[in-house]
Order: C-alpha cells, then sequence, then structure tokens
C-alpha cells in the first residue's frame, strides 16, 4: 500500500479552521484518499474521501492538489469534540482492497 | 442504525484462560473485520471475513482464532495468549468487502495477566 506521511500533532482553537495535511507522493491512479478520526477511548469513525475532486460532506471538507501528491482534510470550525487522531489512508480501489492500511496519525488538540 | 456492538468492553485474563470476544451488526453489511490496537499505536489489521468466509489472515498467531457464525456476528476467540497480547481490539464492518466505508465497534480492552 502507498504510504502517507503526516504531521505528528497539531494544535487549534476552538471555532478556527484547522487544515489537517496528508502527503502521498507514491499515490497511484486508482488510490482513493480516506481519512478517518480516533476521538479517545472509541473506534475509528469514517470522515471523509476522494479521488481527484475536492470532496465536501457534514464533518469536513477535502482538497486534493492537483498532482494528487498531497491532500487536506479541512475542519471549518473546530470544536472541543473535535480532538482526536487523524489518519490519512490511501485505498487502492483497482482490486477491491478490503484493507485499511492506517498510517500513525495526527493527534489533533483544540483548546478552548 | 450505524452502529456496531462490542462485548465485552473490557476483560482480564490469565494465559492459561479461554475467552471470546463478541461483535455484532444490524446494518446488513456482508464484511466484518478484527483489528489489533497497542496504546498510542494506529489499528493493524488482523483478520477480514467477507460473506461469512475468511478472506484475510495477516498471520496472526493461532491463539486467535475467529469465527463467522452469521452475516451479523463476528467472534474473536482467544486461548493462551501472553502479555504482549493486551491491546484494544477494535471490530468493523462494511457494506461489501472493499466498502468505501467502514463502521468500528468501540472496542474491547484487553488486559493479559
Amino acid at each position: 500500500d502507498a504510504k502517507t506521511t503526516q504531521p505528528n500533532s497539531m494544535e487549534s482553537n476552538e471555532e478556527e479552521p484547522v487544515h489537517l495535511p496528508c502527503n502521498h507522493s507514491t499515490i497511484s491512479g486508482t488510490d482513493y484518499i480516506h481519512w478517518y478520526r480516533q476521538l479517545p477511548s472509541q473506534g475509528p469513525e469514517y470522515v471523509i474521501h476522494g479521488l481527484t475532486s475536492n470532496v465536501n460532506n457534514r464533518m469536513a471538507s477535502l482538497a486534493i492538489a492537483e498532482d494528487r501528491k498531497s491532500s487536506t482534510l479541512i475542519l471549518h470550525r473546530a470544536t472541543l469534540r473535535d480532538a482526536a487522531v487523524y489518519y490519512c489512508i490511501l485505498r487502492d480501489r483497482k482490486g477491491g482492497s478490503e484493507k485499511l492500511v492506517f498510517g500513525k496519525g495526527t493527534k489533533l488538540t483544540v483548546n478552548p | 442504525d450505524t452502529e456496531v456492538t462490542q462485548t465485552p468492553k473490557h476483560l482480564v485474563m490469565g494465559m492459561t484462560n479461554k475467552k471470546s470476544l463478541k461483535c455484532e451488526q444490524h446494518m446488513g453489511h456482508r464484511a466484518m473485520y478484527w483489528y489489533k490496537q497497542k496504546a498510542k499505536k494506529p489499528p493493524e489489521l488482523m483478520f477480514v471475513y467477507s460473506y461469512e468466509k475468511l478472506s484475510i489472515n495477516e498471520s496472526v498467531p493461532s491463539r486467535f482464532s475467529p469465527e463467522c457464525p452469521n452475516s451479523s456476528l463476528l467472534n474473536l476467540h482467544l486461548h493462551a495468549l501472553q502479555p504482549e497480547d493486551s491491546a484494544l481490539y477494535l471490530c468493523a464492518s462494511s457494506q461489501v468487502p472493499g466498502g468505501e466505508t467502514q463502521y468500528f465497534g468501540p472496542g474491547t480492552r484487553l488486559l493479559v495477566l
């Protein structure tokens, strides 16, 4: 599986936007970019995914670079509930891969 | 209902014990997964069941034995575990194998003494 690189930790203030970067320079044409997050003492939860175009949902936005070698998860107004570890994951759709391979993720701290 | 439930929430067992972890989903999903997560580490895939058949075993030691009795239920049988097997065990499901979204349960926190 292609590898992703994320900062170990980031900090934000409540009600401010947060931009969480992810580098994936070896991404292949059939890799989708997925984001999951894991709140303290909980299992991971799906946030968003995309292939080439920017994506929006009720939780976040995903901005994908034109060359697809990097992407950014955007939380438009961080709340204390958004404090979690955020994982950027590449999934190869070519073979219908069943695997989610988690990297180290970014631990987001939200300050009141 | 997008819930995956896991029981028990916590489990303490000795190295000679036999215990089982249980996972249940009622979303009609046909793929179910077991992950292991050590403290401050990311989850690591252990097993995948597709349409109630084991499709992926990530070279997991035989002291971990998965079972999928039906499409809603997934068990993980534990026997002769080691202290280093202490971890959070997470269950997940997806609509189909390779489905875009995996739904995770809250996990079972296991301590092996």
